[in-house]
């Protein structure tokens, strides 16, 4: 009865350094999405993939992030040359194929990202 | 631009008695609306939610209000419980608009504490 994995649940990097953040969606479900909190706010939507498509990024920052959803294996959030701004709580959700009528997302524990 | 706004940053209720969240939102496409409940560093958790052609849906302890005319919802929790004590998100979707489908606008998010 596995979930929505994230890893690591906890994520330190150096201004410049890579961010991975891994995400494996519920059994049997084929849409992700990942969201981000800052402190003190609501999660704000980033990008919505099915497998090996991207679907919607409008909420993806125009440089240093992307994501992917390959036919195998986990999502993946991408931040390249992090700075401190891109502190924040990550949360992937995923739902099953045929479920878009309600849209009810199941999320993660989320990787809390902190930026030095 | 908060499409979707919790506009009590906090509540607290004597356990017992009735609990009401509220939300607001001012997106005429949104048509499907959830709550979610989250713990510190745990994901959110799915908790009800309701189609835009209902005004009310009833689980448990759980109901959630529509009121389509002044773009309002509400969440009531009656009797409330010690363990409801989390941080409550509404959150809505436009199911009918096409790209759009996949993303979730969240609200900032309500404290709620219940004392025993």
């Amino acid at each position: 009865n596995a979930g929505v994995m994230q890893n690591p649940r906890h994520l330190v990097r150096r201004r410049g350094q890579e961010a991975r953040l891994r995400c494996s969606p519920m059994k049997g479900h084929s849409h992700v999405y990942w969201y981000r909190q800052l402190p003190e706010e609501g999660l704000k939507f980033m990008v919505y993939l099915q497998k090996e498509n991207i679907i919607d990024e409008s909420g993806m920052p125009k440089e240093r992030f992307s994501a992917e959803f390959p036919k195998e294996g986990p999502s993946i959030l991408r931040i390249q040359q992090v700075v401190r701004g891109d502190s924040a709580a990550y949360f992937c959700a995923s739902s099953p194929l045929g479920s878009l009528a309600k849209n009810i997302q199941y999320f993660g524990a989320g990787t809390r990202l902190s930026v030095l | 631009d908060q499409q979707v706004k919790q506009n009590s940053p906090s509540l607290s209720v004597q356990e017992g008695r009735i609990s009401i969240l509220n939300c607001d939102y001012t997106n005429s496409m949104f048509d499907y609306f959830l709550w979610y409940k989250k713990y510190p560093a745990e994901g959110p958790t799915f908790l009800i939610s309701i189609s835009s052609i209902k005004d009310k849906n009833e689980d448990g302890r759980f109901t959630v209000f529509l009121n389509k005319s002044a773009k309002h919802l509400s969440l009531h929790i009656v009797p409330s419980q010690p363990g409801d004590s989390a941080v409550y998100f509404c959150a809505a979707s436009a199911l009918a608009g096409g790209t759009s489908y996949g993303k979730l606008t969240f609200g900032q998010g309500t404290i709620l504490t219940v004392h025993p």
